[in-house]
């Protein structure tokens, strides 16, 4: 099976702040790779696609980039209804897995 | 599109217990459907997979006590977990892939499974 390990845990940011995310695979996944927003007692939102793809309706300042094993979402300008716990998924295998979590929250 | 999920509830270690997830917007069958679960306070685990071909798949941690299927008549995924266990207990989402990248664009609103004695 394939692993997904993501850094940061967690992280303090503000509103208007850089945010970089990074997922790893245990092996190659080529462009395979989705990224999802958890809001708490919410179901999960897709963001990103195909690493780079961008979803219908989600905003600009939400990019993704990687191929292979290493992947990184990036927020260029937080907003405050971006904190939220960010999560990658990939679809290589047969066996789905997603990375552990990466929780945004306020500095 | 709304996904809907029926079924979870309060059962006993190594009792049965069976999901179900429809919405009548979309054909399950045309669709990539999947099971994803969240033990309280927790991440994101995939489950399970049923590709469109029929074909499925499941996390290890399933494999041999979980079944996913679906009725094509009635337009309905299922989740059949037999031998559960303390370490199931979690919300159950069903979601949805339109294609074969599965990335899972609507998802259910989650039900819980708490197994417990």
């Amino acid at each position: 099976d394939i692993q997904m390990t993501q850094s940061p845990p967690s992280l303090s940011a503000s509103v208007g702040d850089r945010v970089t995310i990074t997922c790893r695979a245990s092996r190659g996944i080529a462009n395979y790779l989705n990224w999802y927003q958890q809001k708490p007692g919410k179901a999960p939102n897709l963001l990103i696609f195909a690493s780079s793809s961008l979803h219908s309706g989600v905003p600009s300042r939400f990019s993704g980039s990687g191929s292979g094993t290493d992947f990184t979402l990036t927020i260029s300008s937080l907003q405050p209804e971006d904190f939220a716990t960010y999560y990658c998924q990939q679809s290589y295998s047969t066996a789905l897995s997603f990375g552990g979590g990466t929780k945004v929250e306020i500095k | 599109v709304q996904l809907v999920e029926t079924g979870g509830g309060l059962i006993q270690p190594g009792g049965s217990l069976r999901l179900s997830c429809s919405d009548p917007k979309f054909t399950v069958s045309s669709n990539y459907m999947t099971w994803v679960r969240q033990a309280p306070g927790k991440g994101l685990e995939w489950v399970s997979v049923i590709h469109r071909d029929g074909n499925t798949y499941y996390a290890d941690s399933v494999k041999g006590r979980f079944t996913i299927s679906r009725d094509n008549f009635k337009n309905t995924l299922y989740l059949q977990m037999n031998s559960l266990r303390a370490e199931d207990t979690a919300v159950y989402y069903c979601a949805r892939a339109p294609g074969g990248f599965l990335n899972f664009d609507y998802w259910g609103q989650g039900t819980l499974v708490t197994v417990s004695s």
